[in-house]
């Protein structure tokens, strides 16, 4: 079992509704989640971080967390074509600030 | 807010050279950075976590006689690929931490070795 797994996608979703994301982890001491968004050739940014079970929304972007489920989870609200990316989940190991990935899922945003 | 700044963004050079890649943090001191690989349609993997004034802790299966890592100082890491091979060719990528605040990641390396 990967210590955090996310379907790689393609997410194909049309411009204006709703993306939603998933993420499982198997530490159950992880302590800190994290969304990153990376295009093509780039590296990760830092959309949303979350530590404590429930909904965190900023702007289109809803993270939530169920640590009893070892789950986390990103919803982008009215997709943009701009959105078109790859989402990288990570996740805070219990020691230390190490951060392990996810493999990411590819978002496709059709106009 | 924190900036990362990672030179050179793409080097392309001939089996057995040796890279050095640069990671900065720009307005913050950092006692603690990373060092990630990814390979094309990879996720991002841990190398190794480079610790000011101390040696760096290497993951399992990264060989540290030929990742070097320097952390000469509280705003600078070095990672250099020694006699470098076609399949070191990759992404590489830092972040440096600030307390209390998620990892900042720098631009990244586009290493191709010929």
């Amino acid at each position: 079992q990967k210590e955090v797994e996310q379907n790689s996608g393609p997410l194909s979703v049309p411009e204006g509704a709703i993306a939603s994301l998933n993420c499982t982890y198997s530490d159950r001491g992880s302590q800190s989640f994290f969304w990153y968004r990376q295009y093509s050739g780039k590296s990760p940014e830092l959309i949303m971080s979350i530590y404590s079970n429930g909904d965190k929304e900023d702007g289109r972007f809803t993270a939530q967390l169920n640590k009893a489920s070892q789950y986390v989870s990103l919803l982008i609200r009215d997709s943009q074509p701009s959105d078109s990316a790859t989402y990288l989940c990570a996740v805070n190991r219990a020691a230390g600030n190490k951060l392990t990935f996810g493999g990411g899922t590819r978002v496709l945003v059709k106009p | 807010g924190a900036v990362v700044s990672q030179h050179p963004s793409r080097v392309i050079c001939k089996s057995g050279t040796s890279v050095k890649i640069e990671c900065r943090s720009l307005d913050f001191q950092a006692t603690t950075m990373f060092w990630y690989r990814q390979f094309p349609k990879q996720s991002l993997m841990l190398m190794a976590t480079s610790n000011e004034g101390s040696k760096a802790t290497y993951e399992q299966g990264v060989e540290k006689d030929k990742f070097l890592i320097n952390h000469a100082s509280l705003t600078l890491s070095t990672l250099t690929v020694t006699s470098a091979h076609p399949e070191d060719s990759s992404f590489y990528i830092c972040s440096a931490l600030l307390t209390g605040q998620p990892q900042h990641f720098g631009d990244g390396t586009r290493l191709s070795i010929l």
